[in-house]
């Protein structure tokens, strides 16, 4: 009955390769993002995106692709790897509902610690 | 650049204390706030959110929100050693429709027993 759920949980490549992670929420949220925390434990968006639009970072290199193939999932798709995006991807999602008190709350996945050697 | 700010500790208080973690941010139009609690390896946990000046409790957790000094704050009373955790501070730009969640680097805190 886990909300926010990703896999893998850790992911070990080799650099130039391409890798996805996967996100599922069955909250029944609008809103799903991506996120990055870094080394230094600072959590930095990467996209969000419903059913209306996709917003991107504009710092989030190109290699980085959002794929959503309905509400419920918002996986991450990485393409050439580079040392750099060793980092741990949180997924999140929230409800959106303009008025309601929390309903911009983000409730996140357990993460996936991506190694890049 | 919308920034949050957050002193990023450590915060050290003895079991029982009050801790008291504080947060800035630059972005006046600012509309919610958000304290989130991370473990080490764990992924965040919302703490409260907050949308109106004053303060609003939760059991041992007190948000205070002043709008006019872009300030939020986060009280802990009776602090626990399973309070020790970094807290991150979140401040949502977009308020309403899809969020964008600014964050702190986040403030460590230790209690000790």
């Amino acid at each position: 009955d886990t909300a926010v759920s990703q896999t893998p949980k850790y992911l070990v490549t080799q650099m130039g390769n391409d890798k996805s992670i996967k996100c599922e929420q069955n909250l029944g949220h609008d809103t799903m993002y991506w996120y990055k925390q870094d080394s230094k434990k600072f959590l930095k968006i990467m996209f969000s995106y419903n059913n209306k639009e996709l917003i991107i970072n504009e710092t989030v290199p190109n290699r980085f692709s959002p794929k959503s193939p309905d509400k419920a999932h918002l996986n991450l798709h990485i393409n050439s790897l580079e040392l750099g995006d060793s980092a741990v991807y949180f997924c999140a999602s929230s409800q959106d509902t303009p008025g309601l008190a929390g309903g911009d709350t983000q409730y996140f996945g357990p993460g996936t610690r991506l190694t890049v050697l | 650049q919308k920034e949050v700010e957050q002193n990023s500790g450590p915060l050290s208080v003895p079991e029982g204390a009050i801790a008291s973690l504080n947060c800035t941010y630059s972005d006046r139009g600012s509309q919610s706030f958000f304290w989130y609690r991370q473990y080490s390896g764990k992924s965040p946990e919302l703490i409260m959110f907050i949308y109106s000046n004053g303060d609003k409790e939760d059991g041992r957790f007190t948000a205070q929100l002043n709008k006019a000094s872009q300030y939020v704050s986060l009280l802990i009373r009776d602090s626990q050693p399973s309070d020790s955790a970094t807290y991150l501070c979140a401040v949502n730009i977009n308020s309403g429709s899809q969020g964008n969640l600014i964050f702190g680097k986040g403030t460590k805190l230790s209690v000790k027993p």
